[in-house]
Protein backbone atom coordinates (compact mmCIF):
# COMPACT_ATOMS: atom_id res chain seq x y z
CA UNK A 1 0.00 0.00 0.00
CA UNK A 2 1.19 3.82 -0.73
CA UNK A 3 1.98 4.94 1.94
CA UNK A 4 -0.40 7.65 3.11
CA UNK A 5 -1.78 8.96 6.13
CA UNK A 6 -4.26 11.76 7.29
CA UNK A 7 -4.21 14.25 10.21
CA UNK A 8 -6.24 14.59 12.29
CA UNK A 9 -8.59 11.25 12.06
CA UNK A 10 -10.84 12.35 13.69
CA UNK A 11 -12.25 16.23 14.28
CA UNK A 12 -15.30 18.01 16.20
CA UNK A 13 -15.37 21.92 15.42
CA UNK A 14 -18.25 24.41 14.79
CA UNK A 15 -20.10 26.26 12.64
CA UNK A 16 -18.09 28.63 10.97
CA UNK A 17 -14.42 28.13 12.54
CA UNK A 18 -11.73 27.11 9.99
CA UNK A 19 -10.43 23.85 9.67
CA UNK A 20 -7.60 21.86 7.70
CA UNK A 21 -6.81 18.76 7.16
CA UNK A 22 -4.08 17.32 5.94
CA UNK A 23 -2.55 14.27 4.07
CA UNK A 24 0.78 13.11 4.07
CA UNK A 25 2.10 10.63 1.28
CA UNK A 26 5.99 9.07 0.94
CA UNK A 27 5.82 7.55 -2.27
CA UNK A 28 6.52 10.94 -4.34
CA UNK A 29 3.18 10.31 -6.47
CA UNK A 30 2.15 13.38 -8.72
CA UNK A 31 -1.47 13.40 -8.57
CA UNK A 32 -2.79 13.73 -5.42
CA UNK A 33 -7.16 14.32 -3.99
CA UNK A 34 -9.29 15.06 -1.71
CA UNK A 35 -12.54 13.44 -2.22
CA UNK A 36 -15.67 13.63 0.71
CA UNK A 37 -17.56 10.54 1.16
CA UNK A 38 -21.48 10.40 2.37
CA UNK A 39 -24.36 8.09 2.69
CA UNK A 40 -25.94 7.55 -0.92
CA UNK A 41 -23.50 9.81 -2.58
CA UNK A 42 -20.49 7.47 -2.91
CA UNK A 43 -17.00 9.35 -3.02
CA UNK A 44 -17.48 12.65 -4.84
CA UNK A 45 -14.43 14.48 -5.84
CA UNK A 46 -13.56 18.08 -4.09
CA UNK A 47 -9.66 19.52 -5.23
CA UNK A 48 -6.71 17.62 -6.69
CA UNK A 49 -3.51 18.37 -7.57
CA UNK A 50 -1.25 17.41 -10.43
CA UNK A 51 1.86 18.83 -9.43
CA UNK A 52 3.24 21.29 -6.50
CA UNK A 53 1.42 24.36 -6.50
CA UNK A 54 -0.88 23.07 -9.38
CA UNK A 55 -4.33 22.36 -8.12
CA UNK A 56 -8.08 22.26 -9.40
CA UNK A 57 -11.62 22.01 -8.59
CA UNK A 58 -13.37 18.94 -8.46
CA UNK A 59 -17.29 17.98 -8.82
CA UNK A 60 -18.11 19.66 -4.95
CA UNK A 61 -15.21 22.42 -4.50
CA UNK A 62 -17.31 24.91 -2.59
CA UNK A 63 -16.23 25.97 0.38
CA UNK A 64 -13.45 24.08 -0.13
CA UNK A 65 -9.55 24.85 -0.75
CA UNK A 66 -6.10 23.44 -1.24
CA UNK A 67 -2.49 24.13 -1.21
CA UNK A 68 0.13 21.89 -1.89
CA UNK A 69 3.66 23.62 -1.62
CA UNK A 70 5.52 20.20 -1.39
CA UNK A 71 5.15 17.08 -3.28
CA UNK A 72 4.18 15.14 0.03
CA UNK A 73 2.04 17.49 1.80
CA UNK A 74 -2.04 18.20 0.10
CA UNK A 75 -3.85 20.32 2.36
CA UNK A 76 -7.70 20.87 2.52
CA UNK A 77 -9.21 23.99 4.39
CA UNK A 78 -12.79 24.50 5.07
CA UNK A 79 -12.78 28.67 5.69
CA UNK A 80 -15.59 28.82 7.38
CA UNK A 81 -17.24 24.96 8.32
CA UNK A 82 -20.72 24.75 7.94
CA UNK A 83 -22.93 21.49 8.98
CA UNK A 84 -23.16 20.29 5.72
CA UNK A 85 -19.46 19.74 5.44
CA UNK A 86 -19.79 16.57 7.83
CA UNK A 87 -18.81 13.87 6.10
CA UNK A 88 -15.49 11.67 6.01
CA UNK A 89 -13.54 13.17 4.11
CA UNK A 90 -10.09 10.87 2.08
CA UNK A 91 -6.74 11.55 0.09
CA UNK A 92 -5.82 9.41 -2.63
CA UNK A 93 -2.69 9.70 -4.45
CA UNK A 94 -1.48 8.24 -8.14
CA UNK A 95 1.73 8.13 -9.84
CA UNK A 96 0.23 9.78 -12.63
CA UNK A 97 -2.96 10.10 -14.43
CA UNK A 98 -3.83 7.29 -16.06
CA UNK A 99 -2.50 4.91 -12.55
CA UNK A 100 -4.50 3.44 -9.61
CA UNK A 101 -6.04 5.76 -7.06
CA UNK A 102 -4.26 4.31 -3.88
CA UNK A 103 -6.78 6.13 -0.90
CA UNK A 104 -5.59 7.57 2.36
CA UNK A 105 -7.35 5.88 6.03
CA UNK A 106 -9.86 8.61 6.19
CA UNK A 107 -10.23 11.79 8.30
CA UNK A 108 -13.88 11.98 9.98
CA UNK A 109 -15.14 15.69 10.60
CA UNK A 110 -18.24 16.66 12.26
CA UNK A 111 -18.94 20.28 12.20
CA UNK A 112 -21.73 21.35 15.13
CA UNK B 1 -20.78 16.05 -15.78
CA UNK B 2 -20.72 12.04 -15.28
CA UNK B 3 -23.29 9.72 -13.45
CA UNK B 4 -22.71 6.90 -12.30
CA UNK B 5 -25.77 4.62 -10.62
CA UNK B 6 -25.06 1.83 -8.91
CA UNK B 7 -27.34 -1.28 -8.09
CA UNK B 8 -28.17 -2.73 -6.15
CA UNK B 9 -27.47 -1.13 -2.46
CA UNK B 10 -27.08 -3.94 -0.48
CA UNK B 11 -26.61 -7.68 -1.44
CA UNK B 12 -26.70 -10.34 0.65
CA UNK B 13 -25.35 -13.78 -0.37
CA UNK B 14 -24.65 -17.38 0.97
CA UNK B 15 -20.80 -18.31 1.32
CA UNK B 16 -19.94 -20.00 -2.01
CA UNK B 17 -22.44 -18.44 -3.81
CA UNK B 18 -21.94 -15.66 -6.55
CA UNK B 19 -22.07 -11.80 -6.10
CA UNK B 20 -23.38 -9.15 -8.93
CA UNK B 21 -23.14 -5.87 -8.82
CA UNK B 22 -23.85 -3.62 -12.22
CA UNK B 23 -23.54 0.21 -12.70
CA UNK B 24 -24.63 2.29 -15.61
CA UNK B 25 -22.93 5.57 -16.39
CA UNK B 26 -24.17 8.77 -18.75
CA UNK B 27 -21.47 10.25 -20.81
CA UNK B 28 -20.40 7.97 -23.28
CA UNK B 29 -16.92 8.84 -23.77
CA UNK B 30 -16.37 7.65 -20.32
CA UNK B 31 -12.91 5.03 -21.31
CA UNK B 32 -11.73 4.04 -17.49
CA UNK B 33 -14.05 1.50 -15.37
CA UNK B 34 -12.18 1.19 -11.82
CA UNK B 35 -14.14 -1.02 -8.95
CA UNK B 36 -12.50 -0.22 -5.09
CA UNK B 37 -13.68 -2.46 -2.37
CA UNK B 38 -14.18 -0.32 0.90
CA UNK B 39 -13.63 -2.24 4.50
CA UNK B 40 -15.26 -0.81 7.54
CA UNK B 41 -13.05 1.89 8.81
CA UNK B 42 -10.73 1.77 6.20
CA UNK B 43 -9.92 3.61 2.46
CA UNK B 44 -11.22 2.20 -0.81
CA UNK B 45 -8.77 0.05 -2.95
CA UNK B 46 -8.49 -0.84 -5.95
CA UNK B 47 -9.59 -4.29 -6.60
CA UNK B 48 -10.18 -4.56 -10.65
CA UNK B 49 -10.32 -2.54 -13.59
CA UNK B 50 -11.44 -2.15 -17.32
CA UNK B 51 -10.58 0.08 -20.31
CA UNK B 52 -12.74 0.66 -23.02
CA UNK B 53 -11.17 -1.52 -25.25
CA UNK B 54 -11.70 -4.49 -23.77
CA UNK B 55 -14.99 -6.23 -23.06
CA UNK B 56 -14.08 -8.26 -20.04
CA UNK B 57 -11.23 -8.81 -17.71
CA UNK B 58 -10.63 -11.63 -15.10
CA UNK B 59 -8.13 -11.83 -11.53
CA UNK B 60 -8.69 -15.11 -9.41
CA UNK B 61 -12.52 -15.03 -8.49
CA UNK B 62 -13.02 -11.58 -9.98
CA UNK B 63 -14.57 -10.38 -12.94
CA UNK B 64 -15.72 -7.22 -15.25
CA UNK B 65 -17.53 -6.68 -17.56
CA UNK B 66 -18.38 -3.92 -20.48
CA UNK B 67 -20.94 -3.29 -22.74
CA UNK B 68 -20.02 -0.10 -24.10
CA UNK B 69 -23.76 0.16 -26.02
CA UNK B 70 -25.54 -0.20 -23.32
CA UNK B 71 -23.26 2.08 -21.18
CA UNK B 72 -23.46 -0.35 -17.96
CA UNK B 73 -20.49 -2.68 -16.45
CA UNK B 74 -20.63 -5.41 -14.10
CA UNK B 75 -18.68 -6.36 -10.83
CA UNK B 76 -18.93 -10.81 -10.70
CA UNK B 77 -17.42 -12.45 -7.70
CA UNK B 78 -17.37 -16.30 -7.86
CA UNK B 79 -17.07 -18.79 -4.64
CA UNK B 80 -17.97 -15.90 -2.34
CA UNK B 81 -16.06 -15.50 0.81
CA UNK B 82 -16.41 -14.16 4.24
CA UNK B 83 -13.56 -11.76 3.82
CA UNK B 84 -15.52 -10.57 0.47
CA UNK B 85 -17.82 -8.53 3.11
CA UNK B 86 -17.37 -5.12 2.42
CA UNK B 87 -19.04 -2.13 0.71
CA UNK B 88 -17.93 -1.97 -3.47
CA UNK B 89 -17.61 1.26 -5.40
CA UNK B 90 -18.12 1.44 -9.03
CA UNK B 91 -16.83 4.44 -11.00
CA UNK B 92 -16.45 5.88 -14.57
CA UNK B 93 -13.74 8.93 -15.58
CA UNK B 94 -13.29 10.28 -19.18
CA UNK B 95 -9.84 11.40 -18.67
CA UNK B 96 -8.28 8.79 -16.01
CA UNK B 97 -7.92 10.85 -13.12
CA UNK B 98 -11.24 12.10 -12.60
CA UNK B 99 -13.37 10.00 -10.91
CA UNK B 100 -17.49 9.66 -10.80
CA UNK B 101 -18.24 7.12 -7.82
CA UNK B 102 -21.48 5.01 -7.84
CA UNK B 103 -22.98 5.54 -4.37
CA UNK B 104 -21.60 1.79 -3.32
CA UNK B 105 -22.99 -1.95 -2.61
CA UNK B 106 -23.08 -3.34 0.97
CA UNK B 107 -22.36 -7.05 0.61
CA UNK B 108 -23.19 -9.39 3.12
CA UNK B 109 -21.45 -12.92 2.76
CA UNK B 110 -23.61 -15.65 4.86
CA UNK B 111 -21.19 -18.03 6.61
Amino acid sequence: DAGITQSPRHKVTETGTPVTLRCHQTENHRYMYWYRQDPGHGLRLIHYSYGVKDTDKGEVSDGYSVSRSKTEDFLLTLESATSSQTSVYFCATSWGSYNEQFFGPGTRLTVL
Amino acid sequence: GENVEQHPSTLSVQEGDSAVIKCTYSDSASNYFPWYKQELGKGPQLIIDIRSNVGEKKDQRIAVTLNKTAKHFSLHITETQPEDSAVYFCAASIDDYKLSFGAGTTVTVRA
